[in-house]
Order: C-alpha cells, then sequence, then structure tokens
C-alpha cells in the first residue's frame, strides 16, 4: 500500500511570507503528527491530530498552524516566515494515537528554505 | 519530563556489529523505537519494542531493553555500506502523546 505522502519536497519562500504543506496518511491511518526537523534543534513535535481534531501541541509560536481534514489528510501552515523557520517538515502517519499499540511511518519530508 | 539521549557518532569496520544506545527519562514509556534516516531521506521505521519486552530480534537488528535502567540498544549484525545513516531512538507513552527523539547517532561503515 502506498506510504505516507508529503507535497511539496521542496519549497523556497522569502521571509515574511506564508506558506502551505501537505500531508496525506497511509489509507486507513487517522492519526497525522507533525515534526521540524533542524541540525540545531533536531526533530521537535510540532502538533498531532487524529478524527480532525489537534490532540497535542508542542512550544512553537502560534505562526505554526495545522488542521486535518475528514479524509485524514492534514496541512500545515507557517505565517510571516522568518529564517530560522528553514527546516524539514516530517509528518508520520498512525493508525492511533501515539503511546497507543501503533507503528509510525514518516514521509520524506518538506524541505523548506526560507531566505 | 521526557528526554532522550544519543551519542552522536559511531564508526564500525564493515562485517563488525554496530551497538548503538540510547537512554530515555520517561518512566511511562510504553513503546520505543528505531528509526533510521539516509541523507535527504525521511524516517524509515527499522524496528521497536513494547516497554514490557526485554529484546527483540528482526534479521539483522536486535534491540535490548533495560526498562530499570531506562536503557535500549540497537545492535546491527555485519554491519554494511548500506548501513550508514543517521540512527534515531525515539520513546512515546499514552502521556505524552508524542514521539520523543534523541538526536540521533551518525554510524560511519570503514571498509
Amino acid at each position: 500500500k502506498a506510504g505516507v505522502t508529503q507535497t511539496p519536497r521542496y519549497l523556497i519562500k522569502t521571509r515574511g511570507q506564508q506558506v502551505t504543506l501537505s500531508c496525506s496518511p497511509i489509507s486507513g491511518h487517522r492519526s497525522v503528527s507533525w515534526y521540524q526537523q533542524t541540525p540545531g534543534q533536531g526533530l521537535q513535535f510540532l502538533f498531532e491530530y487524529f478524527s480532525e481534531t489537534q490532540r497535542n501541541k508542542g512550544n512553537f509560536p502560534g505562526r505554526f498552524s495545522g488542521r486535518q481534514f475528514s479524509n485524514s489528510r492534514s496541512e500545515m501552515n507557517v505565517s510571516t516566515l522568518e529564517l530560522g523557520d528553514s527546516a524539514l517538515y516530517l509528518c508520520a502517519s498512525s493508525l492511533a494515537l501515539p503511546g497507543r499499540n501503533t507503528e509510525a511511518f514518516f514521509g520524506q519530508g518538506t524541505r523548506l528554505t526560507v531566505v | 519530563g521526557e528526554d532522550v539521549e544519543q551519542s552522536l557518532f559511531l564508526s564500525v569496520r564493515e562485517g563488525d556489529s554496530s551497538v548503538i544506545n540510547c537512554t530515555y527519562t520517561d518512566s511511562s514509556s510504553t513503546y520505543l523505537y528505531w528509526y533510521k534516516q539516509e541523507p535527504g531521506a525521511g524516517l524509515q521505521l527499522l524496528t521497536y519494542i513494547f516497554s514490557n519486552m526485554d529484546m527483540k530480534q528482526d534479521q539483522r537488528l536486535t534491540v535490548l531493553l533495560n526498562k530499570k535502567d531506562k536503557h535500549l540498544s540497537l545492535r546491527i549484525a555485519d554491519t554494511q555500506t548500506g548501513d550508514s545513516a543517521i540512527y534515531f531512538c525515539a520513546e512515546s507513552s499514552p502521556r505524552a502523546q508524542k514521539l520523543v527523539f534523541g538526536q540521533g547517532t551518525r554510524l560511519t561503515i570503514n571498509p
């Protein structure tokens, strides 16, 4: 079956702009989590959605937001981009909530560069 | 709170075994995972272990869990050049409801 699909793979944006990233989970998976990966901070949790509801949120400013649709696809949005937002954004898909009897599968990520 | 620690680098000779270590702090962790990341790629789930297990073996991979010491290790037998990557340890728990990752261990294979 198809894996986790993230689009686009690469993105270059200018400071102050906004960006929307998309994640299509594995068919049947209802949980989608987002992570930011940078060389300095490593993998940091952004937020997690389950059945269209945000269940958990990491320590990121309000410029970072997300949503999940009824088909479990998820989008995350970053407004007023800053240079420090340059990172690899990874989406993880799982059957159930993290911490439950579930495995989390990741997409290839979206590489965002802010100039 | 949750914290996961790993050493940053490991270098082994091709054909030898690699052992990557990880410590975690959340005693309520239920699942512990090992992921592999190759350059320019996402995270590939290698294996996971439930907290009530001591060991799990899957082909060349062996995971050992010492719950008392909160120590997890991944052993890769007969290490090959294709095993060169960054390996991440991660924990999850119903309380945290997220994956908490270590910094990653960069595994380098010497011919």
